[in-house]
C-alpha cells in the first residue's frame, strides 16, 4: 500500500480534460512538502512531468498542469491526446519515513 | 546533457547480493549540486525509493527504512559512477531498478536511467 493515494485508473476521450488526484497525510503533503508528478510510458522509465506542485520542466506541453492544496494534489491534462496514455505517479517527501514516497500510480486510458 | 547508464546482472540467487552500477556522463558524482539515487519498481510494491549518495564537502548516504541494514550505495569517483548493493535478497526484491539524479534542494528526480530488471530466483 503506497503512502500517497491515487485512483488506479482514469479515462477520457481525445480532446477532453482529466484530473488525477494524489492524497497524502500530515507527514508528507500535509506538512507542506511539494508534490511532483511523473509520466511513465509503457516499457520506459518514469519521466518528470511536474515539479514543485505546479512547474513544468522544459519540453512538457502546457496541457499538463499541477496544483496542491493541503494534503492533496492534482494533475490535470487538457486536450487529451492518444500519446498521453500512460501511468502517472505522484511523489513527495515523508518526514516520518525520512525519505521520498510515491503514489501507487494511475493508468490513463484515452478512449 | 546528463545521461545515466545502468549495468549489472539480471538474475540473482536468493540470499546472494544484488549489485548494480550507474555510470554518469555530463555531470560528476562528486558534484555539490546533485544527489544520486536508486529507486525500484515492482507490481507488488510500486515505485520505492531505496537510497542516495551525495557529496557536500564529504560523502553522505540516506537509505529507506525497509532495506536499511541490507543496502549500500557507494560513489566511485575514479569512474564517475555510483553503485547499489543489496544483500540477502529474496524473491520480494525482484523489480526493475532505476538510478536517478536529484538536483540539490529539488526533492524530485529530474533524470532517470533506463532501468534494469533484476529477478531473484534459484
Amino acid at each position: 500500500q503506497s503512502v500517497l493515494t491515487q485512483p488506479p485508473s482514469v479515462s477520457g476521450a481525445p480532446g477532453q480534460r482529466v484530473t488525477i488526484s494524489c492524497t497524502g497525510s500530515s507527514s508528507n503533503t500535509g506538512a507542506g512538502y511539494d508534490v511532483h508528478w511523473y509520466q511513465q510510458l509503457p516499457g520506459t522509465a518514469p519521466k518528470l512531468l511536474i515539479y514543485a506542485n505546479t512547474n513544468r520542466p522544459s519540453g512538457v506541453p502546457d496541457r499538463f498542469s499541477g496544483s496542491k492544496s493541503g494534503t492533496s494534489a492534482s494533475l490535470a491534462i487538457s486536450g487529451l491526446q492518444a500519446e498521453d496514455e500512460a501511468d502517472y505517479y505522484c511523489q513527495s517527501y515523508d518526514s516520518s519515513l525520512s525519505g521520498w514516497v510515491f503514489g501507487g500510480g494511475t493508468k490513463l486510458t484515452v478512449l | 546533457q546528463v545521461q545515466l547508464q545502468q549495468s549489472g546482472p539480471g538474475l540473482v540467487k536468493p540470499s546472494q547480493t544484488l549489485s548494480l552500477t550507474c555510470a554518469i556522463s555530463g555531470d560528476s558524482v562528486s558534484s555539490n549540486n546533485a544527489a544520486w539515487n536508486w529507486i525500484r519498481q515492482s507490481p507488488s510494491r510500486g515505485l520505492e525509493w531505496l537510497g542516495r549518495t551525495y557529496y557536500r564537502s564529504k560523502w553522505y548516504n540516506d537509505y529507506t527504512v525497509s532495506v536499511r541494514g541490507r543496502i549500500t550505495i557507494n560513489p566511485d569517483t575514479s569512474k564517475n559512477q555510483f553503485s547499489l548493493q543489496l544483500n540477502s535478497v529474496t524473491p520480494e526484491d525482484t523489480a526493475v531498478y532505476y538510478c536517478a539524479r536529484e538536483g540539490v534542494g529539488d526533492y524530485y528526480f529530474g533524470l532517470w536511467g533506463r532501468g534494469t530488471l533484476i529477478t531473484v530466483s534459484s
